[in-house]
């Protein structure tokens, strides 16, 4: 399968810094990318799509100026958690599909675990 | 509102049985079908994509489509302490085309017992 990778995979940070996580596909491009958040125990929740060139697509009761997206080329987006506070503590998940292929696969970067003090 | 639903489980079977892991889904439209595995605090990773009503096979895995019956299911051969982990049925959303959203079930966990 198509491989995502994810930077960092672990970030300690202290309440109120920004901390900024990168998505990349290393062996094809994606015109479209996907943010998710997962707490302890509980389902993926969908953040944000991201599209390469273009703004973010925020799901309802994400804050758009909280979570930063930017989709720079067809294989990098970044998620930028701006003025971190504890309770944005989580496993934050990045996935991505080939386009171009006629099938519609979506795999998944490793994952960022993010603990603020 | 599309929807996913799984069994929450626990699913548990013992070693070397068959795990069979069911999912529906409420829009008749639905074209692709996933199943991931998700371990505890890992990502989820894709095992088994299928497109076509019946049954498609992956070494102990097998995924059923019935979309009749919007039902697709994964059935898990000779099962090892091993394949204990959540697994995700995701269905996409769109008609098509991995830049479509995936909804996904709240998961089955599955225990495979020694």
């Amino acid at each position: 399968g198509a491989v995502v990778s994810q930077h960092p995979s672990r970030v300690i940070c202290k309440s109120g810094t920004s901390v900024k996580i990168e998505c990349r596909s290393l062996d094809f491009q994606a015109t479209t990318m996907f943010w998710y958040r997962q707490f302890p125990k509980q389902s993926l929740m969908l953040m944000a799509t991201s599209n390469e060139g273009s703004k973010a697509t925020y799901e309802q009761g994400v804050e758009k100026d909280k979570f930063l997206i930017n989709h720079a080329s067809l294989t990098l987006s970044t998620l930028t958690v701006t003025s971190a506070h504890p309770e944005d503590s989580s496993f934050y998940i990045c996935s991505a599909g080939p386009i171009g292929t006629g099938y519609y696969e979506q795999f998944f970067g490793p994952g960022t675990r993010l603990t603020v003090l | 509102q599309k929807e996913v639903e799984q069994n929450s489980g626990p699913l548990s079977v013992p070693e070397g049985a068959i795990a069979s892991l069911n999912c529906t889904y409420s829009d008749r439209g639905s074209q692709s079908f996933f199943w991931y595995r998700q371990y505890s605090g890992k990502s989820p990773e894709l095992i088994m994509s299928i497109y076509s009503n019946g049954d498609k096979e992956d070494g102990r895995f097998t995924a059923q489509l019935n979309k009749a019956s919007q039902y697709v299911s994964l059935l898990i051969r000779d099962s090892q302490p091993s394949d204990s982990a959540t697994y995700l049925c995701a269905v996409n959303e769109g008609y098509g085309g991995a830049t479509n959203k995936l909804i996904f079930g709240t998961g089955t966990l599955l225990a495979v017992q020694p």
